[in-house]
């Protein structure tokens, strides 16, 4: 059972903006700045898409951008693209454990 | 370029031993910590333990510490994960993955390909 919650599924017509949020306690994403987004398309491997709250990897579209304000995290993916469409999952730190809690991940479908 | 290649897909039965490998190239796998995640159908990632290769320093989830075992060969730059007696609910999709963890944060820059695990009598 994950540790975060993230809505099973969040949906968005091509060119829209989508936000989704991934919610902790303060004993993860409330008081450490570990939080990281990852975005899985069907019969791949996850690909890291934020780190640290904000940072966008090299590559990375910068349609992509997140945020935190308390115990939530957000992910928001500006002008959809259908490329887009895939499960994203949120991670952080957790003081429960040495290594990372993932939340159990939100379908993007574009409309 | 890094790559992480793992080990094709296995059928086992219960009860039975598997060892999955992941050979690493176009980094110092030395300096590094790399682990393996599972990822039952449908469900969100889950770490199971990482290690850093210059001292085989493993980390273990609570989840499955004693469950399997984490293994590195320098020689190779390859990790392994090792059950010694399957159950059903092994049955997954496993991914090898490289970290920057420091004691904290095991955000993940490259994963490898997933090896599927089924287990079933």
């Amino acid at each position: 059972q994950s540790a975060l919650t993230q809505p099973a599924s969040v949906s968005g017509s091509p060119g829209q903006s989508i936000t989704i949020s991934c919610t902790g306690t303060s004993g993860d994403i409330g008081n450490y700045n570990y939080v990281s987004w990852y975005q899985q398309h069907p019969g791949k491997a996850p690909k890291l898409i934020i780190y640290e709250v904000s940072h966008r990897p090299s590559g990375v579209s910068d349609r992509f951008s997140a945020s935190k304000s308390g115990n939530t995290a957000s992910l928001t993916i500006s002008g959809l693209q259908a490329e887009d469409e895939a499960d994203y999952y949120c991670s952080s730190y957790t003081v429960d454990s040495v290594l990372d809690v993932f939340g159990p991940g939100t379908k993007v479908t574009v409309l | 370029e890094v790559q992480l290649v793992q080990s094709g897909g296995e059928v086992k039965k219960p009860g039975e031993s598997l060892k999955i490998s992941c050979e690493t190239s176009g980094y110092s796998f030395i300096s590094y910590w790399i682990g393996w995640v599972r990822q039952m159908p449908g469900k969100g990632p889950e770490w199971m333990g990482i290690i850093y290769p210059r001292d085989s320093d493993a980390r273990y989830s609570p989840s499955f510490r004693g469950q399997v075992t984490i293994s590195v060969d320098k020689s190779v730059s390859t990790v392994y994960l090792q059950w010694s007696s399957l159950k059903a609910s092994d049955g997954a999709m496993y991914y090898c993955a490289r970290s920057q963890y420091r004691g904290f944060d095991s955000t993940i820059d490259y994963w490898g390909q997933g090896t599927l695990v089924t287990v079933s009598s």
